[in-house]
């Protein structure tokens, strides 16, 4: 069956421009992740869904990161004023209902000139 | 607090040589659970193993192999006769809070033929 799929795959944007990150997770799965991961660094959490709502969006750096899930499949990574320190690739995740293990998709490489 | 260290930034091995990359955890939690990740060169990270806090046996999977003591919060992973297409960063990762994985900074593993 297909895997975690996230569009764009590359994304360059300016300095202060508005970008959306998409991501479609495996089919049936209920739990979705975002997370960010800089050059030469492990990835790091930003928010977890389970179902349509965020059961924790603990890892989101500031108010300027918003993500939505608003059927319970497709999500959708938000960032405002993007700055040069949002250079990173991000990363998606899902997870069947009740299991641990998270499938991840390619992610989306997302330079801030 | 829960962290995963790595401390191997890089390894370099020929060909048909044994390589341990080693994993160390800290976590309060009683139960937890601890991952291998695989990122190849293309970018996905892919799962390898999940080991939960209750089942110490050691698991082997074809070349592969973890060696999991709590007594020493470790966690490490060995490739039995390294091959070429072993070549790329893995993870080790900690289930927090909420499913979410904490990843240490990985190790970068280079198979030279």
């Amino acid at each position: 069956g297909a895997g975690v799929s996230q569009t764009p795959s590359n994304k360059v944007t300016e300095k202060g421009k508005y970008v959306e990150l998409r991501c479609d997770p495996i089919s049936g799965h209920t739990a979705l992740y975002w997370y960010r991961q800089s050059l030469g660094q492990g990835p790091e959490f930003l928010i977890y869904f389970q179902g349509t709502g965020a059961a924790d969006d603990s890892g989101l750096p500031n108010d300027r990161f918003f993500a939505v899930r608003p059927e319970g499949s497709v999500s959708t990574l938000k960032i405002q004023r993007t700055e040069r320190g949002d250079s990173a690739v991000y990363l998606c995740a899902s997870s069947r209902d009740g299991s641990y293990e998270q499938y991840f998709g390619p992610g989306t490489r997302l330079t801030v000139t | 607090a829960q962290k995963v260290t790595q401390a191997q930034t890089e390894i370099s091995v020929v060909e048909k040589e044994d390589v341990t990359l080693d994993c160390v955890y800290e976590t309060r939690d009683t139960t937890y659970y601890l991952f291998w990740y695989k990122q190849p060169p293309s970018g996905e990270l892919v799962f390898l193993i999940r080991r939960n806090s209750f089942d110490e046996q050691n698991e082997i999977s074809g070349r592969y192999s973890w060696n999991f003591q709590k007594s020493t919060s470790s966690f490490n992973f060995t490739i039995t006769a390294s091959q070429v297409v072993d070549s790329a960063v893995y993870f080790c990762a900690l289930k927090g809070g909420y499913n979410k994985l904490i990843f240490g900074a990985g190790t970068r593993l280079a198979v030279h033929p």
